[in-house]
């Protein structure tokens, strides 16, 4: 079974330092990857793919099969960005009706 | 145009009583998600449907838990006789189809409390 990791449920960085927020999958074939972003008193939305191979916002996330990992990062934080995110993870094009497997979310606070 | 909406927003209710959770899709989307996210938790799928049709129900937690989609369109998620590890926010969510690469579109989600 599939199943997606973040390590850190609160990360706390202050304006204009770079931020990562971790994001480790398992399973077993090729999985397409998403960071999904909820703001506050907003519904959860989607930030990026990495299909899409594109930078939202200034956040960029690389796939990286070999370490199982689709790390979100940004060089420098606004106040902005300051949010719960959730990485999620769906089975891939080798099959279709593909449900969301969801990370327990990471909330980032960018402080001024 | 609107996006996917859910009522109630907040539904408190007690145990043992039954409660009908309901969805509206994006208009044209055919498929259409249900997800539970209990407190400081992620979200855990519950059942996909596409069309009408539900392929996917795995992750239904009891026979307690139902849900139907009528017309392409809404969905109603039902819980009978709910119990306190019910309480959660059951969020739906519609994409344009169930391609994997597809984004999911969410609603606010139903507040649900069991006293």
């Amino acid at each position: 079974a599939q199943r997606v990791t973040q390590p850190e449920k609160l990360l706390s960085v202050f304006k204009g330092a770079p931020v990562e927020l971790k994001c480790n999958y398992s399973y077993s074939g090729s999985p397409e990857l998403f960071w999904y972003v909820q703001y506050s008193r907003q519904r959860l939305q989607l930030l990026l793919r990495h299909i899409s191979r594109e930078s939202i916002k200034g956040f960029t996330a690389d796939l990286n099969k070999g370490e199982t990992s689709f790390h979100l990062k940004k060089p420098f934080a606004q106040e902005e960005d300051s949010a719960m995110y959730y990485c999620a993870l769906s089975k891939g094009r080798e099959t279709s009706g593909s449900r969301l497997t969801f990370g327990e979310g990471t909330q980032l606070t960018v402080n001024p | 145009g609107a996006g996917v909406s859910q009522s109630p927003s907040n539904k408190v209710t007690e145990k043992g009583k039954d409660v009908e959770l309901r969805c509206d899709p994006i208009s044209g989307h055919t498929a259409l998600y249900w997800y539970r996210q209990r407190l400081g938790q992620g979200l855990e799928f519950l059942i996909y449907f596409q069309g009408n049709s539900a392929p996917d129900k795995s992750g239904l937690p009891s026979d307690r838990f139902s849900a139907e989609r009528t017309g392409e369109s809404v969905s109603t998620l039902t819980i009978q006789r709910t119990q306190q590890e019910d309480s959660a926010v059951y969020l739906c969510a519609s994409s344009p189809s169930g391609a994997s690469y597809n984004e999911q579109f969410f609603g606010p989600g139903t507040r649900l409390t069991v006293l």
